[in-house]
């Protein structure tokens, strides 16, 4: 059983909708939790980062973490061509110098 | 800003040729990390390097070598290249600073490798 669990899509959605993207592990020392972004033929870049559980938004972006449960989600509001790209989730635990990734899920906004 | 620049951005080996994939990082972070990325399999650490002087060995490390040059370079060596090895390979960086050591990875735009 992998660490990291992501469903790899695609998810396909209509401008304007409501996206979410979710992700469940089975460490239960991972604290730090991480979304990122990654266009077509390009590096990952950092979309958002969450300490232990809660809420955090920005933008049109939140992002959610459910440590009772060991799940992390992503929601998009308003959804736009220009988010289309693979999303990855990433989580680490406290001390270690290493990511662990899920194996993405890629969403395509079509206009 | 450069951030995190990879050189080559793609290179053809054959089999059991060498080749070094640099990287150099102008964020004066502590940390770098070298991975690879393939279908399905998501994003694997190879080796990483908490700080100048310093490396260790990730998830795949087999097949691979790196030096920290010093605090900006981090280099990744293939001996001798195997079809295995065919990938997309990512450098990243991290800061290292207080509770949110390591937790964010900046990562350079990727070498396209593939061996014949």
């Amino acid at each position: 059983q992998k660490e990291v669990e992501q469903d790899p899509g695609p998810l396909s959605v209509p401008e304007g909708a409501i996206v979410s993207l979710n992700c469940t592990y089975s460490n239960s020392a991972f604290q730090y939790f991480m979304w990122y972004r990654q266009y077509s033929r390009k590096g990952p870049e950092l979309l958002m980062y969450t300490y232990s559980s809660g809420n955090k938004e920005d933008g049109r972006f939140t992002a959610q973490v459910d440590k009772s449960s060991k799940y992390i989600s992503l929601f998009i509001r308003d959804s736009q061509p220009s988010d289309s790209a693979t999303y990855l989730c990433a989580m680490s635990a406290a001390g270690f110098q290493k990511l662990v990734f899920g194996t993405g899920t890629r969403l395509l906004v079509s206009p | 800003n450069a951030g995190v620049t990879q050189t080559p951005k793609f290179q053809v080996l054959k089999t059991g040729q060498s080749m070094t994939l640099q990287c150099a990082q102008d964020m004066n972070h502590n940390s770098m990390y070298w991975y690879r990325q393939d279908p399905g399999m998501g994003l694997r650490l190879i080796y990483y390097s908490a700080s100048e002087g310093t490396t260790d060995k990730g998830e795949v490390p087999n097949g691979y070598n790196v030096s920290r040059l010093n605090k900006r370079e981090f280099s990744l060596r293939l001996e001798s290249a195997a079809p295995s090895q065919t990938s997309v390979y990512f450098c990243a960086s991290s800061p290292r600073t207080g509770t949110r050591m390591n937790t964010e990875a900046f990562f350079g735009q990727g070498t396209r490798l593939t061996v014949v």
